[in-house]
């Protein structure tokens, strides 16, 4: 267990719907990172939340928005699904801003499925 | 922009050794990680390098030349849990960690 806390774990939904994934990092991290996994691909960076604020952006689409909030939990909004849409997001957690030797722990992710 | 290049699958047997190659061009760097994701589970932390030479520990061992771009994770005393995809990940300007495609290891009796 890395102590990363992802809801749900599975997610059915229709095209055109919006779903709302949540994260709760380790004790103590401040960093959050939310990437996105397709059948077959590797990991895709997403956003990265620190303390907050917004910190790193990588191919997010315009229909996905995150926010990481006082208490440090953080969520993935998407909207206007697709099918392509389908995939596995994780969230994962650590200490600093990402800029050192922190190792980022990783939740058991949520498996979204659009249909 | 970010590159990463590893193998896409590699098969071994049990109690081999096998070596796992990443080459990456990227804006900056701030370190290699590699971790392990066994289907539908979550990545698991395995090594980190930021400096030149190999890290050791246990099984696994990690090495890092900067100049050159290029990282091999080296798995000795193959099992059948180790069986999994592989995953090089660089962290380079802008807090970013960028993973390459992973590289799924098969491991045979």
């Amino acid at each position: 267990d890395s102590g990363v806390t992802q809801t749900p774990k599975h997610l059915i939904t229709a095209t055109g719907q919006r779903v709302t994934l949540r994260c709760s990092p380790r004790s103590g991290d401040l960093s959050v990172y939310w990437y996105q996994q397709s059948l077959d691909q590797g990991l895709q960076f997403l956003i990265q939340y620190y303390n907050g604020e917004e910190r790193a952006k990588g191919n997010i689409l315009e229909r996905f928005s995150a926010q990481q909030f006082p208490d440090l939990h953080s969520e993935l909004n998407l909207s206007s699904l697709e099918l392509g849409d389908s995939a596995l997001y994780f969230c994962a957690s650590s200490v600093g801003q990402g800029v050192d030797n922190t190792e980022a722990f990783f939740g058991q992710g949520t498996r979204l499925t659009v249909v | 922009g970010q590159n990463i290049d590893q193998p896409t699958e590699m098969t071994a047997t049990e109690g081999a050794i096998v070596q796992i190659n990443c080459t990456y061009q990227t804006s900056g760097f701030n370190g290699l990680f590699w971790y392990q994701q066994h289907a539908g589970e979550a990545p698991t932390f395995l090594s980190y390098n930021v400096l030149d030479g190999l890290e050791e520990k246990g099984r696994f061992s990690s090495f890092l030349s900067r100049s050159k771009g290029y990282s091999y994770l080296l798995l000795k005393e193959l099992q059948m849990k180790d069986s999994a995809s592989y995953l090089c990940a660089v962290k380079a300007a802008g807090n970013k960690l960028t993973f390459g495609g992973g590289t799924r290891v098969l491991v045979k009796p």
